[in-house]
């Protein structure tokens, strides 16, 4: 059964650029979420989505968006990016929103803005 | 606010002693509680779980601890090997209104060193 996939592994934006970054759940997971991770502040919530639908928003500025497509494939977008955009973005999924449902984590999206 | 945190942010173990990596959390409202090992460029790997009515779960070479007393979370490894040589971190579901969603409020992490 494959893993949580998220695509593309690497890239480098320029500020005021936007990026989108895709993450394709474990087969028959419904639930995703997505997390930042950077050195200093470390692993933050971003954003939930689940049947197509946001059920949970972390602090997080306007610029960065998700969505969730009816095959729970989904998106994040970073518009404006700015330098302190950089990080490791992962992607996690499960199976639906109740508690014990284990989260599974892809390898993530190394952003580098310059 | 909402926060996990760990007591200790590097532990340097020998090769076949027992480790044990330390977790405090705030929110008594949680439910859910995952340990999670992350190698370098990769994404966490779940490694165990617990939910707030255990206050014991083992796994192969690991156990977790809960005490919903003083909100405090442990993950023993035993017999610990180089490959488990990473930054582990524990993490606790706390969506708002007390419903779970995916929503995880991490730790620091803890950077744990095998020495052969």
């Amino acid at each position: 059964k494959a893993g949580v996939t998220q695509t593309p592994r690497y890239l480098i934006k320029t500020r005021g650029q936007q990026v989108t970054l895709s993450c394709s759940p474990i087969s028959g997971h419904r639930s995703v979420s997505w997390y930042q991770q950077t050195p200093g502040q470390g692993l933050q919530f971003l954003f939930e989505y689940f049947s197509e639908t946001q059920r949970n928003k972390g602090n997080f500025p306007g610029r960065f968006s998700g969505r969730q497509f009816s095959n729970s494939r989904s998106e994040m977008n970073v518009s404006t990016l700015e330098l302190g955009d950089s990080a490791l973005y992962l992607c996690a999924s499960s199976q639906g929103p109740d508690s014990g449902n284990t989260i599974y984590f892809g390898e993530g999206s190394w952003l580098t803005v310059v | 606010g909402e926060s996990v945190g760990l007591h200790l942010p590097t532990l340097s173990v020998q090769e076949g002693d027992n480790s044990i990596i330390n977790c405090a959390y705030s929110n008594s409202a949680s439910d859910y509680f995952i340990w999670y090992k992350q190698e370098s460029g990769k994404g966490p790997q779940f490694i165990i779980d617990i939910r707030s009515n255990m206050d014991k779960r083992q796994g192969q070479r690991v156990t977790v601890l809960l005490n919903k007393t003083v909100k405090h979370l442990s993950l023993q490894i035993a017999a610990t090997q180089p490959g488990d040589s990473a930054v582990y971190f524990c993490a606790e579901n706390s969506s708002p209104g007390g419903t779970s969603y995916g929503k995880l409020t991490f730790g620091q992490g803890t950077i744990l060193t095998v020495h052969p």
